[in-house]
């Protein structure tokens, strides 16, 4: 199985800073097809995952422009340029270029 | 708009089987590309996935949990259901099922439903 690793696994963050959150793979994540298969998802409280990143890069749907995936291979990066009171919560990354799907043990993001 | 949503017991008991539906609206699961998936969430813990079935009906288990667990779709009903037999208390959870795309576009869960919460105590 790929493992995911997730650093910090907390982080406390003033409104209007940066924060960064990285997710290092076991195994590589790019496929053959020049994908790489990295996502990442908000679980707010109380609440369902939802997505933010696919396949790296990608902001899903309606997700603001503040919200940024980078990296390549084994080791990537989310990194929120303002962070606002609406993204506390637990941010996890999974990968599915292997089955089993994987999923990072989450970085718990609150405000100070 | 794409929705999904969870049903099943909230209380099952050791050695039970448990057996949830997730009944979804804005897409087919007879869509090339198309899949539904269970992901489970124990209390203050990480995202674990379960299972997935395609619109080919190509199924896919967690290794570790295969013996338990049967995914089967209902394509004209728009559910897909998962069982998992012999439920003991570590598989307290909420069991959350979501769209799984894999096409020449993406590889990705991207809607989910609200989960359920499911208890497993005598």
């Amino acid at each position: 199985d790929i493992v995911l690793t997730q650093t910090p696994l907390s982080l406390s963050v003033t409104p209007g800073q940066p924060a960064s959150i990285s997710c290092k793979s076991s195994q590589s994540l790019l496929h053959s097809d020049g994908k790489t298969y990295l996502f990442w998802y908000l679980q707010k409280p109380g609440q369902s995952p939802q997505l933010l990143i696919y396949e790296l890069s990608n902001r899903f749907s309606g997700v603001p422009d503040r919200f940024s995936g980078s990296g390549s291979g084994t080791d990537f990066t989310l990194k929120i340029s303002r962070v606002e009171a609406e993204d506390v919560g637990v941010y996890y990354c999974m990968q599915s270029i292997q089955l089993p799907v994987t999923f990072g043990p989450g970085t718990k993001v609150d405000i100070k | 708009q794409i929705t999904l949503k969870e049903s099943g017991p909230t209380l099952v008991k050791p050695t039970q089987t448990l057996t949830l539906t997730c009944t979804f609206s804005g897409f087919s699961v007879s869509t090339s590309g198309v899949g539904v998936g269970w992901i489970r969430q124990p209390p203050g813990k990480a995202l674990e996935w379960l299972a997935l079935i395609y619109w080919n009906d190509d199924k896919y288990y967690s290794p570790s949990l295969r013996s338990r667990l049967t995914i089967t779709k209902d394509t004209s009903k728009n559910h897909v259901v998962l069982t998992m037999t012999n439920m003991d208390p570590v598989d307290t959870a909420t069991y959350y099922c979501a769209r799984k795309l894999y096409s020449t576009s993406s590889r990705r869960f991207d809607y989910w439903g609200q989960g359920t919460l499911v208890t497993v105590s005598s």
